[in-house]
């Protein structure tokens, strides 16, 4: 069966520190990965995506992901958080092509202090 | 670019009336729409895909009578929810999928927050 799974479901982190969110997935095929994310009353914004090529992508505010194919993981990293990263953080799936419904993970909420 | 509207942004309605929400993409045109599920602290889950001209595929457990959804142009979807009860009270939100250019992408609305009173 398809399904994204995400390990954590709630991080607090102080300003500063490092982050690193865990993504699993399970998917046959040629997958395409994402990792949104969605500020407090805000809707869904992409962070970065995954299609093909260079497996490490580097996305928008500083956020890089990995996709370790022999892993089936794509876990989400920035090297120093800040209180304006405090969001829902969902990492996403769908088949290669483009014409597949989107998996998405259930979401780690994460709260930055400052 | 690639901007996503829902309207309206909030309803409140009596249990037993029906509401529809609409989702337009403003700056391109979708031939498939996405409509999602959003309960309180938890992941988004897949309603139906719009596919524009054509009937909505609706995932297992997703009642096509409750939750009619009308594709009837490329930049318009719309979703009722009829005969709306309490447990219908969630955070709806749709996506739309380019039909040219960057279509391995959904590009988000800012969702609608449904109160069934």
């Amino acid at each position: 069966a398809q399904s994204v799974s995400q390990h954590n479901h709630h991080v607090i982190l102080s300003e500063a520190a490092s982050l690193e969110l865990g993504c699993n997935y399970s998917y046959g095929g040629t997958v395409n990965l994402f990792w949104y994310v969605q500020y407090p009353g805000q809707h869904l914004q992409l962070l970065l995506k995954y299609f093909s090529g260079d497996p490490l992508v580097k996305g928008i505010k500083g956020f890089e992901a990995e996709f370790i194919k022999s892993k089936f993981s794509f876990n989400l990293r920035k090297p120093s958080v800040q209180w304006s990263d405090t969001a829902e953080y969902f990492c996403a799936v769908n088949g290669a092509g483009g014409y597949n419904k989107l998996i998405f993970g259930a979401g780690t909420r994460l709260a930055v202090h400052p | 670019g690639a901007v996503v509207s829902q309207h309206p942004s909030r309803v409140i309605c009596k249990s037993g009336t029906s509401v529809k929400i609409e989702c337009r993409s403003l700056d391109f045109q979708a031939t498939t729409m996405f409509w999602y599920r959003q309960f309180p602290k938890k992941s988004l889950m897949l309603m139906a895909t719009s596919n524009e001209g054509s009937k909505a595929t609706y995932e297992q457990g997703v009642e096509k009578d409750k939750f009619l959804i009308n594709h009837a142009s490329l930049t318009l979807s719309t979703l009722t929810v009829t005969s709306a009860h309490p447990e219908d009270s969630s955070f709806y939100i749709c996506s739309a999928r380019p039909t040219s250019g960057r279509i391995n992408e959904q590009f988000f609305g800012p969702g609608t927050r449904l109160t069934v009173l």
